[in-house]
């Protein structure tokens, strides 16, 4: 089946520095990724959408210049959190959606656990 | 803007029970409704994709139906084993970017 990576899947930060979070599609292309956070106990919450090529599109209340998504190649897209802060300390899963059937599943990547000191 | 609840939140099981979630969603003009099985500090694993046109689909000891005109989705388990305890999320496509709008999730926990 379609896989979909991450790295890192664990990281821990200061406070103030930024962190860059990959999501790789490896054996399919997807041209949309799309980028959630999940607090304890809470479900998935989609933050953006990630296009192939152009810009990304950032659901209400997200903070575009503080969550940068980079979408360069049809199997790579990534997610840099800058200035994290404490509050910013999630679970970060991404998704990939692979475009060969029409309408087809999206395949979720195993999360990044990101901790801000 | 679409809402997905799932009932109930959380349940508890011995071993070889069946069992049924419920999925229900606001806004029925959806092309698709997927059922995912996370693991705790886990991603998600997809279970079953039903398409719009579908009323069904079964994988192994899973079922899962649709019924859009009532905005309600179930996944029965069959023979439930302790392996199965994981929290349950639903979810159905948003607009023309098939952005996932989750459900709330269910904790199932199977017990020996």
């Amino acid at each position: 089946g379609a896989v979909v990576s991450q790295h890192p899947s664990r990281v821990i930060c200061k406070s103030g520095t930024s962190v860059k979070i990959e999501c790789r599609s490896l054996d399919f292309q997807a041209t949309t990724m799309f980028w959630y956070r999940q607090f304890p106990k809470q479900s998935l919450m989609l933050m953006a959408t990630s296009n192939e090529g152009s810009k990304a599109t950032y659901e209400q209340g997200v903070e575009k210049d503080k969550f940068l998504i980079n979408h360069a190649s049809l199997t790579l897209s990534t997610l840099t959190v800058t200035s994290a802060h404490p509050e910013d300390s999630s679970f970060y899963i991404c998704s990939a959606r692979d475009m060969r059937p029409s309408y087809g599943t999206q395949y979720f990547g195993p999360g990044t656990r990101l901790l801000v000191l | 803007k679409q809402e997905v609840t799932q009932i109930p939140a959380a349940l508890s099981v011995p071993e070889g029970e069946n069992l049924v979630l419920n999925c229900s969603f606001t806004d029925s003009a959806i092309y698709n409704l997927q059922w995912f099985r996370q693991d705790p500090g886990k991603g998600l694993t997809s279970l079953l994709l039903i398409q719009s046109s579908q009323r069904e689909q079964t994988s192994g000891r899973l079922n899962a139906s649709l019924d859009k005109s009532s905005g309600r989705s179930t996944l029965y388990i069959a023979a439930s084993q302790p392996g199965d305890s994981a929290t349950y999320l639903c979810a159905v496509p948003t607009g023309t970017a098939s952005k996932l709008t989750f459900g709330t999730g269910t904790r199932l926990q199977v017990t020996l």
